[in-house]
C-alpha cells in the first residue's frame, strides 16, 4: 500500500515569513513528486513538480526532494495571506498518483 | 477558455437514482482520470484512461462505470446511488500516463438525500 504522509496542520505563519511544508512517502520506486494547492471549495491547482534530488525554485516556491530519506518539501518565501490554502503532496511511480491528506496553511496579516 | 471542464457543478439527488457526470479536456492530453474527494478532503484515484483505454481501475464498486468516447472525454455513470457516494468528484487530465503533471477540473459536488 503506497502511502503519502503529511501533517494536517494547520500550519500558521505570519505574513512575510517562510512556510515549510513537509511530506514523506513509502514507495521507494516513486519517480515524480508534485505539490498542489487547494483553496476551500476549489479544485487542486498544480504549483510545483520535481523529479530529481535537490532543489527546484519557481518564484517564491522551492520544492526539495531527498529520495534517500523519501522526503519532499515545499518552501514558500514571503508568505502572503492569499497563500492560505491546503497543500497536497502527490507522488507517483509509473501509474497511480497517490495524494497525501494535505496540510492546511494559514498566513496571518 | 477552460482546460478541463466538468458538468454539472452540483448534483443533488435521491438514494437509488442513476446519474452521470461529464468531463471534457481541450489540452490535447492522452490521459484522463476520475478522483473522489470525501468529506475529510482525501483525494483518491478511481479510474484512469489513456487514449480511450482503461489503465487504472482502483477498488471502486461496479456501480461506477466510466466511459471514454474519445481521448478528450471521460464520463462517469453511477448506478443506484448510495449515501456514501456523497463527495466531490474531480476529473483530471495529463499529457501521458505515468508521472506527468495532472490538471484538474472544477469538480462536481454530489449530494445524496
Amino acid at each position: 500500500q503506497k502511502e503519502v504522509e503529511q501533517n494536517s496542520g494547520p500550519l500558521s505563519v505570519p505574513e512575510g515569513a517562510i512556510a515549510s511544508l513537509n511530506c514523506t512517502y513509502s514507495d521507494r520506486g516513486s519517480q515524480s513528486f508534485f505539490w498542489y494547492r487547494q483553496y476551500s471549495g476549489k479544485s487542486p491547482e498544480l504549483i510545483m513538480f520535481i523529479y530529481s534530488n535537490g532543489d527546484k525554485e519557481d518564484g517564491r516556491f522551492t520544492a526539495q526532494l531527498n529520495k534517500a530519506s523519501q522526503y519532499v518539501s515545499l518552501l514558500i518565501r514571503d508568505s502572503q495571506p492569499s497563500d492560505s490554502a491546503t497543500y497536497l503532496c502527490a507522488v507517483t511511480g509509473y501509474s497511480t498518483l497517490t495524494f497525501g491528506k494535505g496540510t492546511m496553511l494559514l498566513v496571518s496579516p | 477558455d477552460t482546460a478541463v471542464s466538468q458538468t454539472p457543478k452540483y448534483l443533488v439527488t435521491q438514494m437509488g437514482n442513476d446519474k452521470s457526470i461529464k468531463c471534457e479536456q481541450n489540452l490535447g492530453h492522452d490521459t484522463m482520470y476520475w478522483y473522489k474527494q470525501d468529506s475529510k478532503k482525501f483525494l483518491k484515484i478511481m479510474f484512469s484512461y489513456n487514449n480511450k483505454e482503461l489503465i487504472i481501475n482502483e477498488t471502486v464498486p461496479n456501480r461506477f462505470s466510466p466511459k471514454s468516447p474519445d481521448k478528450a472525454h471521460l464520463n462517469l455513470h453511477i448506478n443506484s446511488l448510495e449515501l456514501g457516494d456523497s463527495a466531490v468528484y474531480f476529473c483530471a487530465s495529463s499529457q501521458a500516463s505515468g508521472g506527468q503533471p495532472q490538471h484538474f477540473g472544477d469538480g462536481t459536488r454530489l449530494s445524496i438525500l
